[in-house]
């Protein structure tokens, strides 16, 4: 069964600091790996995914995320963090684009003034 | 060009009454997905239509049922609801293809009370 594990629950960064933020997974194949968005009381913002090819993908918003097959990982990073980016944090891994999602407990990102 | 619409935003019921939630996918876009969000946890997947069809199902109890009407829209139902169903519904629509990724709804605020 595939499985996301985001580590960090809650993290707190500076405005203007670089951010990383964890995501490692488990599956028996080949996995399509997704970064997602949450606002309060919204849904979820597809920020980059990954399917194959290049290891680092880049997405909106200025994010991007690398991912290290022998690592089973995929962290989202982004170089300078606006106020803007203060959200909740959704990794998800699936078998494909279109079929069902797993996703992470999420990370809860805030930023600092 | 409309994203994925969901009506209602906000719902209250009482244990073991029904409960109907509606989706409206992006445009062009022919496969929709449900999943259960509960308060600080990530989404669950509950089940996808494609073609009418249920395709692929999560661990959930057979009160959620689904369908998917031609022109594409879904509707989520759940019967005997208990205070656990207390959670955020949100509904995802992706097009053909394997690389496509899915596109999130605001969601239905489902209060049991």
């Amino acid at each position: 069964a595939q499985s996301v594990t985001q580590p960090d629950i809650h993290i707190t960064v500076s405005e203007g600091a670089s951010l990383e933020l964890r995501c490692n997974y488990s599956y028996g194949a080949t996995p399509y790996l997704f970064w997602y968005v949450q606002s309060p009381g919204q849904g979820l913002q597809l920020l980059l995914k990954y399917f194959s090819g290049d290891t680092l993908v880049q997405g909106i918003k200025g994010f991007e995320a690398e991912f290290k097959r022998s690592q089973s990982s995929f962290n989202l990073r982004k170089p300078s963090v606006h106020w803007s980016d203060a959200a909740e944090y959704f990794c998800a891994v699936g078998a494909t684009g279109r079929r069902a999602l797993t996703f992470g407990s999420g990370t809860r990102l805030q930023v600092q003034p | 060009d409309a994203g994925v619409t969901q009506s209602p935003t906000h719902l209250i019921k009482t244990r073991g009454q029904q409960v109907t939630l509606r989706c409206s996918p992006k445009s062009g876009h022919d496969t929709v997905s449900w999943y259960q969000q509960a308060l600080g946890q990530g989404p669950q997947f509950i089940f996808q239509y494609y073609e009418e069809e249920e395709r692929q199902r999560g661990n959930f109890p057979d009160r959620f049922s689904g369908h998917q009407f031609p022109n594409y829209s879904s509707e989520l139902n759940v019967n005997a609801l208990l205070l656990g169903d207390s959670a955020l519904y949100l509904c995802a629509s992706s097009r053909t293809g394997s690389n496509q990724p899915q596109h999130f709804g605001d969601g239905t605020r489902l209060s049991i009370l």
